[in-house]
């Protein structure tokens, strides 16, 4: 199956920090999605993004779908930025596959 | 519009019993997805159903079952639990296939314990 790799795999930032985390991908894919995982569990939609670039406040994301890869940016970071980010890949057979996730912790 | 709801939130079986886990897509949505995430892992996919069928499995055992009732509700059920079984089940869903946007949403998950 496709292959989704995350860096980097932890990230610790001051507040008010930038960031970009990375996101490969093996092979050529539909769709792309970037989530925010809040502590209760929830997966919170931050980006659909097969290619291009998109932006949503503090957030924006590029994907190059041509070369496999695609880039979460975090501008002027805040405490509730803190929690895991995972990228999610649905390739040909339509399984939404994801990356082992980025654990980001903001300090104040 | 109402989002992806799922019950229970919270569930508590003894190893050996059976779990039940329900989702509600969102209106409009045919496709159901569902993942375990064990405790500090990723997501791993488990069943995919879409217009009633099931389309893919995951590499989970046999005791991993569910299904697609006519409204596009769906039921994971997993049997002779165990305590790696343990996990937040998450579904997902998506307008479903062949149409060019398939963002998926998530519900909130079940928190099963095995005991």
């Amino acid at each position: 199956g496709i292959q989704v790799e995350q860096s980097p795999p932890d990230l610790i930032l001051q507040e008010g920090a930038n960031s970009t985390l990375r996101c490969n991908f093996s092979d050529s894919v539909n769709n792309l999605q970037w989530f925010h995982q809040n502590p209760w569990g929830q997966l919170i939609n931050l980006f659909y993004i097969p290619s291009g670039t998109k932006q949503n406040g503090r957030l924006s994301a590029t994907t190059v779908a041509t070369e496999r890869y695609s880039l979460l940016y975090i501008s002027s970071s805040q405490t509730t930025d803190s929690g895991v980010y995972f990228c999610a890949v649905e390739p040909n057979d339509y399984k939404l596959s994801f990356g082992a996730g980025t654990t980001v912790t903001v300090r104040a | 519009e109402a989002g992806v709801t799922q019950s229970p939130t919270h569930l508590i079986k003894t190893r050996g019993q059976q779990a039940t886990l329900r989702c509600s897509p969102i209106s409009g949505h045919t496709s159901v997805y569902w993942y375990q995430q064990a405790l500090g892992l990723g997501l791993q996919f488990l069943l995919w159903y879409d217009e009633g069928e099931e389309r893919n499995r995951g590499n989970f055992p046999p005791r991993f079952s569910g299904r697609q009732f006519p409204n596009y509700s769906s039921e994971l059920n997993v049997n002779a639990l165990e305590l790696e079984d343990s996990a937040l089940y998450l579904c997902a869903s998506t307008k479903g296939q062949p149409i060019m946007n398939t963002e998926a949403f998530f519900g909130q998950g079940t928190r099963l314990t095995v005991v």
